[in-house]
C-alpha cells in the first residue's frame, strides 16, 4: 500500500472549516484513500473514504487532486469535539487486501 | 450501524497472568477481525489478523504464541495475553470489516491492560 505524509499538527478554531492535507504520491489505481480519526484513549473512528472523486457524508468532505497524489480532508464547522488525531491511510481495493496500516497522522487541535 | 465492542475497557493484572480481551461485532458479521496495539504517543500497529474458523495471520515481530486469537463465530474474536510482563502494558485494539459488505474496517473502544 502507498506511504501518505501529514502534517503533524494543525490548529483551527472554533466554527471554522478545518482542512486537513495529505500526500500520497505513490498511489496506483485500485487504492483507496480513508479517512479515520482518533480521539484520545478511543478506538479510530471511521470518517470517510474515496477512489477518485470528491466524497461528502454527514461529517466530512473528501477533496481527490485529478492525479490523486493528495488530498484534503474538509471538517466544514469544527467544534471542540473534532480535536483528535486524523490519519490519512491508503489501502488497496482489492477484495482481502484489507490491512490499515497507521502512520503517525495530524493532531488537530480545535481552539475556542 | 457497525458497532464493535470489546470488553473489559479497563484491566490490571499481576506479572505472569493470563488476561483474555473480547471483540464483538453487535450488528454485523465479520469474517476478518484485526487486533491492534498502542503505546502512548504512538500510532496504532497491526498485531494479527484474525479470520472466522481458521488460523490468525501474525504481522512480523508479534509471538503467536504469547498472544492467542480465537475467531470461533463470525462475531467474536478474542485475543489472549499470556503470561503477561509489564512491557505488555498497552491500548488494544480491534477492529471489524463487515462480510460481504465494503472493505471499511469499524473499530472497537480499545483496552487498557496494566500488568504490574
Amino acid at each position: 500500500d502507498a506511504k501518505t505524509t501529514q502534517p503533524p499538527s494543525m490548529d483551527c478554531a472554533e466554527g471554522r472549516a478545518a482542512n486537513l492535507p495529505c500526500n500520497h504520491s505513490t498511489i496506483s489505481g485500485n487504492e483507496y484513500v480513508y479517512w479515520y480519526r482518533q480521539i484520545h484513549s478511543q478506538g479510530p473512528q471511521y470518517i470517510i473514504h474515496g477512489l477518485k472523486n470528491n466524497e461528502t457524508n454527514e461529517m466530512a468532505s473528501l477533496i481527490i487532486t485529478e492525479d490523486r497524489k493528495s488530498s484534503t480532508l474538509i471538517l466544514p464547522h469544527a467544534t471542540l469535539r473534532d480535536t483528535a488525531v486524523y490519519y490519512c491511510i491508503v489501502r488497496s481495493g482489492i477484495q482481502g487486501a484489507q490491512k490499515l496500516v497507521f502512520g503517525q497522522g495530524t493532531r488537530l487541535t480545535i481552539n475556542p | 450501524g457497525a458497532v464493535v465492542s470489546q470488553h473489559p475497557s479497563r484491566v490490571i493484572c499481576k506479572s505472569g497472568t493470563s488476561v483474555k480481551i473480547e471483540c464483538r461485532s453487535l450488528d454485523f458479521q465479520a469474517t476478518t477481525m484485526f487486533w491492534y496495539r498502542q503505546f502512548p504517543k504512538q500510532s496504532l500497529m497491526l498485531m494479527a489478523t484474525s479470520n472466522e474458523g481458521s488460523k490468525a495471520t501474525y504481522e512480523q515481530g508479534v509471538e503467536k504464541d504469547k498472544f492467542l486469537i480465537n475467531h470461533a463465530s463470525l462475531t467474536l474474536s478474542t485475543l489472549t495475553v499470556t503470561s503477561a510482563h509489564p512491557e505488555d502494558s498497552s491500548f488494544y485494539i480491534c477492529s471489524a470489516n463487515p462480510s460481504g459488505g465494503t472493505d471499511t474496517q469499524y473499530f472497537g473502544p480499545g483496552t487498557r491492560l496494566t500488568v504490574l
